[in-house]
């Protein structure tokens, strides 16, 4: 079965801090795809990163990087120097290679609400 | 295109009424989802259409859920006999083909008291 979990609930950090927002998968597919969301307050969700199995390159977009590491099933996501415009709620998704190819769901975890102080 | 738009925003309903909401998603897209978020959860999967038919449908769409995309453009999800427990922010997505993610409307807020 499929399952994400994102253990932080909430953090909250002052400005110019760095955070890592952590997310552990469950799957038992070889082929599958990772996800970050961001839903600010508005509550539109927004898609932030896509990341297949077989690609466990980590990534750098701006201010924002994820480590992918198939040994422990995690895909952290950190943010370099937060900003007050980062506080949203983050959801990281997993979806089965087959499922996705064939165009379906997504997998979300809990979420991590973060919150960045002035 | 202005992204996936959902109406209404908002919907307060009694108990025991129907309410029906609407997605209309980016245009070029096949493919659409609804899914359901609680409040502090994250979204759960409720069901998907590519083009105008309905591919699959979650446990959690019970036979008072019935959605539709008519000629594989905008969709509609109605809730017939609402109860407490169906008040969530409801979210479509579209999608073309694997695509990049899904693009989310900002979702229709129901609440039933």
């Amino acid at each position: 079965a499929q399952k994400v979990t994102q253990a932080q609930t909430e953090i909250s950090v002052v400005e110019k801090e760095d955070v890592t927002l952590d997310c552990v998968y469950e799957t038992r597919d070889t082929t599958y795809y990772l996800f970050w969301y961001k839903q600010p307050p508005s509550g539109e969700l927004v898609f932030l990163i896509r990341r297949n199995s077989f690609d466990e390159q980590n990534e750098i977009s701006g201010r924002y990087s994820w480590n992918f590491q198939k040994s422990t099933s995690s895909f952290n996501f950190t943010i370099t120097a937060s900003q007050v415009v980062d506080s949203a709620v983050y959801f990281c998704a997993l979806s089965e290679g087959r499922i996705y190819n064939q165009g379906g769901k997504l997998i979300f975890g809990q979420g991590t609400e973060l919150s960045v102080k002035p | 295109d202005t992204g996936v738009s959902q109406n209404p925003r908002h919907k307060i309903t009694k108990r025991g009424q129907n309410v029906t909401f609407r997605c209309d998603p980016i245009s070029e897209h096949n493919r659409l989802y609804w899914y359901r978020q609680t409040l502090g959860q994250g979204p759960e999967f409720l069901t998907y259409f590519q083009n105008e038919a309905q591919l699959e449908k979650s446990r959690l769409l019970s036979d008072r859920f019935s959605a539709e995309r008519p000629k594989g453009s905008f969709s509609t999800l109605e809730i017939q006999r609402t109860e407490q427990g169906d008040s969530a922010m409801y979210l479509c997505a579209s999608s073309y083909g694997q695509g990049d993610g899904y693009t989310f409307g900002s979702g229709t807020r129901l609440t039933v008291v």
